[in-house]
């Protein structure tokens, strides 16, 4: 299985600062159509996880514009360029090239 | 809008057999593959199982094919889990999700808890 390896694990942050979490594959996401299938995913305490990216920067709508995502191949980037209180929450990335797909084990946002 | 709500968690025996539901509403349900997810109490995200739009193809994780089955029906607009001879590791919320090929699922249900517990 493709492995997916999230850092940091942890990640303190202050409002109104940037804050940035790592993703990196063990196999390419891109596929032969040209695409990439990485996907971010926010999880607010208590509430089912909600999607921000696909693609590896199509952002969806209704999410902010300070969510933005970057990579290619086997390395990606979530950022946030100014957080605030309600980005609290743990965030994932899940890869949906290769069967099964997976996820990595998460990112905890906190204030 | 999509709406995704699940049913039928309850409290199973080790070795019983459950099945959950997900009844989908706000989208063209047969147009969709849909998946299972599931996360462990306090645990990250972990994939369970695909079905495609009309039912004919089922994609399971390994540890979980052979003991669930992933099943459809368009004219309900709800979509099922079936858990055969659940383990005590099987305890978990299950989300059913929309999506499942193009490599993405966008729209998620609140989640079933599952105890598997003797």
């Amino acid at each position: 299985d493709v492995v997916m390896t999230q850092s940091p694990l942890s990640l303190p942050v202050t409002l109104g600062q940037p804050a940035s979490i790592s993703c990196t594959s063990t196999q390419s996401l891109e596929h032969s159509d040209g695409y990439t299938y990485l996907n971010w995913f926010q999880q607010r305490p208590g509430q089912s996880p909600r999607r921000l990216i696909y693609k590896v920067s199509e952002r969806d709508s209704g999410v902010p514009d300070r969510f933005s995502g970057s990579g290619s191949g086997t390395d990606f980037t979530l950022k946030i360029s100014r957080v605030e209180a309600e980005d609290v929450g743990v965030y994932y990335c899940l890869q949906g090239l290769h069967w099964p797909w997976t996820f990595g084990q998460g990112t905890k946002v906190e204030i | 809008e999509a709406q995704l709500v699940e049913s039928g968690g309850v409290l199973v025996q080790p070795g019983g057999s459950l099945r959950l539901s997900c009844a989908a509403s706000g989208f063209t349900f047969n147009r969709y593959w849909m998946s299972w997810v599931r996360q462990a109490p306090g645990r990250g995200l972990e994939w369970v199982a695909n079905i495609n739009d009309d039912g004919s193809e089922t994609y399971y994780v390994n540890s979980m094919e052979g003991r669930f089955t992933i099943s459809r029906d368009n004219a309900k607009n709800s979509l099922y889990l079936e858990m055969n001879s659940p383990r005590d590791e099987d305890t978990a919320i299950y989300y059913c999700a929309r999506g499942g090929e193009k490599g993405t699922v966008d729209y998620w249900g609140q989640g079933i808890l599952v105890t598997v517990s003797s």
